[in-house]
């Protein structure tokens, strides 16, 4: 039973584009949400959150969009640039679970010059 | 930021033998530290947890006595996979709580081979 679950597999988008990644999960305790950004061979790195309690979190080129009554949340990246192709993984975790995250497959977005 | 450091980055061992993999906290104290296994094109799936001075909670599936962790200080918790086999190649990421994101940070990955 997959809770996190990111049905796109891939997405190419142009240079200055925007990108738009999505993520649905089905355990509605679930109360904060992260996205990694992962290069092959290499750990998952940050690139940004929100709380159950809020509906966007906007850092620089990225945003996350968070609409708990559909149990689903997005990545937007505006521009795109090169730099930001890789796998993007979408996470959750729940209070008291021992912060343990629970990952999507991921996404591979290229974006091409 | 807190950082991890992960060693080796990739291992090549026969069929049977023990490889040990290290995760350790530069700067910073980590009293739990998380361990993933990542199949080609799958999601991070965690297999176990562990905790300083204490056993280690193990995911449902999880072989505790073919994974063994050891967290025996707050900077260094190690995986051995024990009488490893060709299916055991995967690649095997820690992660600390502590630094941003709601406090984990990911070492850089080991890349384990069975052959």
């Amino acid at each position: 039973d997959q809770q996190v679950k990111q049905n796109s597999p891939s997405l190419s988008v142009q240079e200055g584009r925007i990108s738009i990644l999505n993520c649905d999960y089905t355990n509605s305790m679930f109360d904060y949400f992260l996205w990694y950004k992962k290069y092959p061979a290499e750990g998952p790195t940050f690139l940004i959150s929100i709380s159950s309690i809020k509906d966007k979190n906007e850092d620089g080129r990225f945003t996350v969009f968070l609409n708990k009554s559909a149990k689903h949340l997005s990545l937007h990246i505006v521009p795109s640039q090169p730099g930001d192709s890789a796998v993007y993984f979408c996470a959750a975790t729940r209070g008291g679970s021992n912060y343990k995250l629970t990952f999507g497959k991921g996404t591979l977005l290229t974006v091409n010059p | 930021g807190a950082v991890v450091s992960q060693h080796p980055s990739w291992v090549i061992c026969k069929s049977g033998t023990s490889v040990k993999i290290e995760c350790r906290s530069l700067d910073f104290q980590a009293t739990t530290m998380f361990w993933y296994r990542q199949f080609p094109k799958q999601s991070l799936m965690l297999m176990a947890t562990s905790n300083e001075g204490s056993k280690a909670t193990y995911e449902q599936g999880v072989e505790k006595d073919k994974f063994l962790i050891n967290h025996a200080s707050l900077t260094l918790s190690t995986l051995t996979v024990t009488s490893a086999h060709p299916e055991d190649s995967s690649f095997y990421i820690c992660s600390q709580k502590g630094g941003s994101g709601y406090g984990y940070t990911f070492g850089s990955g080991t890349r384990l081979t069975v052959v």
